[in-house]
């Protein structure tokens, strides 16, 4: 299994430019979730999915938008890109959403708004 | 979520065990205990988890206290590979709303393995 992955692993924007953050994982996983890092301030929960065709907003949805039409693939939309936005950007995938399992990470995507 | 504490950093010599101890002493009887590490430009790594037993695998062994304030995370054996942010994080079954599958990181402890 490839497990989470995550394209781009770099990306610069200029703002109000958009683009789209790619997460797949192979593990036919029903929870799927996105995070951002920001220095010293741990990660925050973005958006997440309990399955196909259900999404919800996590703390910090402003200004990104997601979908989840496969049971695969998760991505996040940046609508118009805001130098608040620079972050590194995280997905992660769980068998439920449930609390007494673990959850897997993708390697992340470095965002940089100028 | 309930709150967890953590030393800032610890230090440990290669192949030589190490204790990583986590406070969390207003833990609830549903929360589960997970355990992450973070190696340096990487995304968060699953350890291990537990409720009340002590728990073991290929990566490491969890020890929870017997009224469950506290918890230690184990490396038997360090080596290079092992210096990583730990995270030590409760997660409640009950948690719904913006909270679903949430993971709180704190600051977490900074582990360095010295060869």
């Amino acid at each position: 299994n490839a497990g989470v992955t995550q394209t781009p692993k770099f990306q610069v924007l200029k703002t109000g430019q958009s683009m789209t953050l790619q997460c797949a994982q192979d593990m036919n996983h029903e929870y799927m979730s996105w995070y951002r890092q920001d220095p010293g301030m741990g990660l925050r929960l973005i958006h997440y999915s309990v399955g196909a065709g259900i999404t919800d907003q996590g703390e910090v949805p402003n200004g990104y938008n997601v979908s989840r039409s496969t049971t695969e693939d998760f991505p996040l939309r940046l609508l118009s890109a805001a130098p608040s936005q620079t972050s590194v950007y995280f997905c992660a995938s769980s068998y439920s959403f449930s609390s007494g399992r673990e959850q897997y990470f993708g390697p992340g995507t470095r965002l940089t708004v100028t | 979520d309930a709150k967890t504490t953590q030393p800032n950093s610890m230090e440990s010599n290669e192949e030589e065990p190490v204790h990583l101890p986590c406070n969390h002493s207003t833990i609830s009887g549903t929360d589960y205990i997970h355990w992450y590490r973070q190696l340096p430009s990487q995304g968060p790594e699953y350890v291990i988890h537990g409720l009340t037993s002590n728990v073991n695998n290929r990566m490491a062994s969890l020890a929870i206290a017997e009224d469950r304030k506290s918890s230690t995370l184990i490396l038997h054996r360090a080596t290079l590979r092992d210096a990583a942010v730990y995270y030590c994080i409760l997660r409640d079954v009950g948690a719904g709303g913006t909270s679903y599958g949430k993971l709180t990181f704190g600051q977490g402890t900074i582990l360095t393995v010295h060869p």
